[in-house]
């Protein structure tokens, strides 16, 4: 367990507006990501972090923007939602001591797009 | 280019019986695999892991080989109980990657009933 919260857990929006999901984590990892759960599709890199303010596109980032001011706060915002966005979205950080590593993740946001 | 397929559930059995569930996976060099477990309404914990060829990883009954020749890393337990009820991701990432980029496969349904 790396620390990690995401906020909110829950979220039901509309189609076009703005989302803003975070992700705080208090152990320090330079790395961190946003990945999306979908059905018959495991889990897929949105964006990642590899240090205060930068970042990279993963394999399904159309729509999506991330931040990061500060080592602990990762931001993942849809700038307007649409319903192919209803999915589980977890946050994920990376430990790495020598060539071992590790990805811890957080509980999950559960994003409803109406 | 890399990918994780694993073995489509959902799998059922009865208290006490032999688990497997099957990975295989395609990638280029020498990645490090992993089994995360994801329990109802929670996010991702990594259950066991293996970075190189005939590496064993166990943790909790479960094990897992890493073999190179048939590209493969099966997820065992000699005898499950009703607590290993979760979905089962199988996942690699390549060792001294600069994204430390995670491939998950779809993810494996595990119910075991009393």
């Amino acid at each position: 367990d790396a620390g990690i919260t995401q906020s909110p857990r829950h979220k039901v929006t509309e189609t076009g507006t703005p989302v803003t999901l975070r992700c705080h984590q208090t152990e320090n990892h330079r790395y961190m990501y946003w990945y999306r759960q979908d059905p018959g599709h495991g889990l897929r890199l949105i964006h990642y972090s590899y240090g205060v303010k930068d970042t990279d596109k993963g394999e399904v980032s159309d729509g999506y923007s991330v931040s990061r001011s500060k080592t602990e706060d990762f931001l993942l915002t849809l700038e307007s939602a649409t319903s192919s966005q209803t999915s589980v979205y977890f946050c994920a950080t990376r430990f790495t001591y020598e060539s071992q590593e590790t990805q811890y993740f957080g509980p999950g946001t559960r994003l409803l797009v109406l | 280019g890399d990918s994780v397929t694993q073995m489509e559930g959902p799998v059922t059995l009865s208290e006490e019986a032999f688990l497997t569930i099957n990975c295989t996976y395609t990638a280029t060099g020498y990645p490090s695999l992993f089994w995360y477990v994801q329990y109802p309404g929670e996010g991702l914990q990594l259950l066991l892991k293996a970075t190189k060829a005939d590496d064993k990883g166990s943790n909790k009954g479960f094990e897992a080989t890493y073999r190179k020749e048939t590209t493969s890393f099966h997820l065992e337990k000699g005898s499950v109980q009703v607590s290993d009820s979760a979905v089962y991701f199988c996942a690699l990432t390549h060792r001294g990657s600069n994204t430390g980029k995670l491939i998950f496969g779809q993810g494996t349904t595990l119910q075991v009933k009393p």
